[in-house]
């Protein structure tokens, strides 16, 4: 399966701990995103990656997340001191740099399954 | 702001054609893309806009006029199995990310 992986994809955690969740994009793809997602919304831009390079990091981004692409390969997300509000689908997706009549680019993202948090 | 309207649910029978509405506000604009979402799945690509008219793709249509910012999804000889949610989301030229609409969830009765 050469798609999106995320690790792990369920998390249950204790309010004020920390998580890490780690992605593997397409190995041809150098953008990567992070997005949340609860239910009955759309996904929610988190930041975005080229390469290694953080280009993009929501303004609504507490700075509790952090996130990295060490080697522009796979990404890892975390999440101190963990609130129930962080509760959600923690999605990743991937784009290639080719740009196409039909997409491509940023507006053909290959999402992951997802991670889905659950804060107690 | 950037916001993007699309109805909250739609109603369609096996068989038929059904269309899906987007509407949207951004400060600049650089397409309109729509994904499908399975509950408990990972949402997936369908189609892209990037210029006024329509885009077919198999049983799945997507459109867009540019000056009345606004877009649509349709959807031909509707099956089980496209019951989903389906979301529109546009790009402006100001960042990388998109900006997604909260999902049109599509009933099908047989």
């Amino acid at each position: 399966d050469t798609g999106v992986s995320q690790d792990p994809r369920h998390k249950i955690t204790k309010r004020g701990q920390n998580v890490t969740f780690r992605c593997d994009p397409i190995s041809e793809h150098n953008r990567l995103y992070w997005y949340r997602q609860t239910l009955g919304q759309g996904p929610e831009f988190l930041t975005y990656f080229q390469n290694e390079a953080q280009l993009e990091k929501s303004r609504l981004l507490s700075d509790r997340f952090s996130a990295e692409r060490p080697k522009g390969s796979f990404s890892t997300l975390e999440i101190q001191r963990t609130e129930q509000g962080d509760s959600a689908m923690y999605l990743c997706a991937s784009s290639s740099g080719s740009v196409t009549s039909g997409g491509g680019g940023y507006n053909e993202q290959f999402f992951g399954p997802g991670t889905r948090l659950t804060v107690l | 702001g950037q916001s993007l309207e699309q109805p909250s649910e739609v109603t369609a029978v096996e068989g038929a054609i059904v269309q899906i509405n987007c509407t949207y506000q951004t400060s600049g604009f650089y397409g309109l893309s729509w994904y499908q979402q399975h509950d408990g799945g990972a949402p997936t690509f369908l189609s892209y806009n990037g210029l006024d008219g329509l885009e077919e793709t198999g049983r799945f249509s997507s459109f867009l006029s540019r000056s009345d910012s606004y877009g649509y999804l349709l959807l031909q000889e509707l099956q089980m199995k496209d019951s989903a949610s389906y979301f529109c989301a546009v790009r402006d030229h100001s960042n990388y990310q998109l900006i997604w609409g909260a999902g049109t969830k599509l009933i099908i009765k047989p």
